[in-house]
């Protein structure tokens, strides 16, 4: 049981490359997230899938798109890469538990946009 | 209205003392507080939540007290060990079954020295 799993874990990309970040999960859990976290920021929800087929905007969803692959796979799509899109990447899937309900987080992409 | 306010946004810590850490919202939909840990190259992960229906929750040198009427609630962790070092997250969500998404607070990096 890996939990959720993200590649790759270091990226630079130069300002207008475009790249893929992958985010797999395999705890069978509908909910799936991308954030990013700046210093000073906490963390800031860009979209997030609440069931395979569906997908949302979050707070700061500009310059990203993505893709609900399946259940398990929530991909992030940086089309044009900007320096102001440096960050660290998490995504996160969540147990819908009424008791629980926690979302569990991948160990984070770090990109680097020259 | 959406907001979970912070604080401090760093705290050193002697070994042995206690670790407080606070927060505050607005939206009295909220009806589950999450604080997650992280360390340093690692993704939060959730350490200890609460609901309104009780005032506080221990969980171990954890503990989350709830002032419903303050809109506020906060993290204690007694007996801090240089092993909490870590950036800690509070949150807040709307109603379970809603898809209400976690907002969180920015994070407060807590240093505890031997």
């Amino acid at each position: 049981n890996a939990g959720v799993t993200q590649t790759p874990k270091f990226q630079v990309l130069k300002t207008g490359q475009s790249m893929t970040l992958q985010c797999a999960q395999d705890m069978n859990h509908n909910s799936m997230y991308w954030y990013r976290q700046d210093p000073g920021m906490g963390l800031r929800l860009i979209y997030y899938s609440a069931s395979e087929g569906t997908t949302d905007k979050g707070e700061v969803p500009n310059g990203y798109n993505v893709s609900r692959l399946n259940k398990r796979e929530f991909s992030l799509r940086l089309e044009s890469a900007a320096p102001s899109q440096t960050s660290v990447y998490f995504c996160a899937s969540r147990d819908g538990d009424r008791d629980t309900d926690t979302q569990y987080f991948g160990p984070g992409t770090r990109l680097t946009v020259l | 209205q959406q907001q979970v306010k912070q604080s401090p946004q760093s705290l050193i810590v002697q070994k042995g003392g206690i670790s407080i850490i606070n927060c505050a919202y607005e939206n009295t939909a909220f009806d589950y507080f999450p604080w997650y840990q992280q360390f340093p190259g690692k993704g939060p992960a959730l350490l200890i939540a609460i609901r309104p229906d009780v005032s506080e929750k221990k969980e171990g040198r954890f503990t989350i007290s709830f002032n419903k009427s303050a809109k506020q609630f906060s993290l204690h962790i007694m007996d801090s060990q240089p092993g909490d070092s870590a950036t800690y997250f509070c949150a807040a969500k709307t109603k379970w079954g809603s898809q209400g998404n976690l907002i969180f607070g920015k994070g407060t990096k807590l240093s505890v020295k031997p």
